[in-house]
């Protein structure tokens, strides 16, 4: 079965400076995708970043790069220079697309992550 | 472009009442699935429907129930309410199911 593992419950980062959020997974399946989402006290979830399992360079979405290393099972995502408007909790997510049924999305428990000044 | 809508934005209900949820996909997205998250945890999948098919079913009881309509809106039911069911119910869409899933702002239900 999938599972996905975010170990910090919460991260700091200073205004302007870049956070690695961790992200690893568990899976046996070779064609996955795994996601970011960004979800604000507001509740709803924001798409980030898309990485797919055969995707041979880490996905870029402007101040959002993802850090793929497959052997390692793990995808973490980098925020660079921090702003005030980037504290939410974030979460990663898998989904399979070798199937003829759905693709249901694997969260994590996510990262509450807060941008001080 | 409008993004995915959902309503009611919140509801009350007691123990035992039945609650319908709707959602509204982008426009040209006949993919629509169903998550409910329990405050402190990620969403959990209960249902995603293509084309008006049913694709797959999570861990849930029957219960609960979803329908995708011609115009691909959907409606999630929830029959017998308890306590446990109180949670954000997100609905997301995309184009074909193996896409990647957009999300709309949620319903908040409270069970009491």
């Amino acid at each position: 079965a999938q599972k996905i593992t975010q170990t910090q419950p919460g991260m700091f980062v200073q205004e302007k400076e870049a956070v690695t959020l961790d992200c690893t997974y568990d899976t046996s399946d070779p064609s996955y995708g795994l996601f970011w989402y960004k979800q604000p006290s507001s509740g709803e979830m924001i798409f980030l970043i898309y990485q797919g399992s055969y995707d041979q360079q880490n996905a870029t979405e402007g101040r959002y790069s993802l850090n793929f290393q497959k052997a390692r099972k793990s995808a973490n995502l980098v925020i660079s220079a921090s702003q005030l408007g980037d504290s939410a909790m974030y979460f990663c997510a898998m989904s399979f697309f070798n199937t003829g049924t759905a693709s249901k999305l694997t969260f994590g428990t996510g990262t509450r992550l807060q941008v001080t000044l | 472009d409008a993004g995915v809508t959902q309503s009611p934005t919140h509801l009350i209900k007691t123990r035992g009442q039945h609650v319908t949820l709707r959602c509204s996909p982008i426009s040209g997205h006949k993919s629509v699935s169903w998550y409910q998250q329990v405050l402190g945890q990620g969403p959990q999948f209960i249902f995603q429907y293509y084309e008006k098919e049913e694709r797959g079913r999570g861990n849930f009881p029957d219960r609960f129930s979803a329908r995708q309509f011609p115009n691909y809106s959907s409606e999630l039911n929830v029959n017998a309410l308890l306590l446990g069911d109180s949670a954000l119910y997100l609905c997301a869409s995309n184009f074909y199911t193996k896409e990647t899933q957009y999300f709309g702002p949620g319903t908040r239900l409270l069970v009491l």
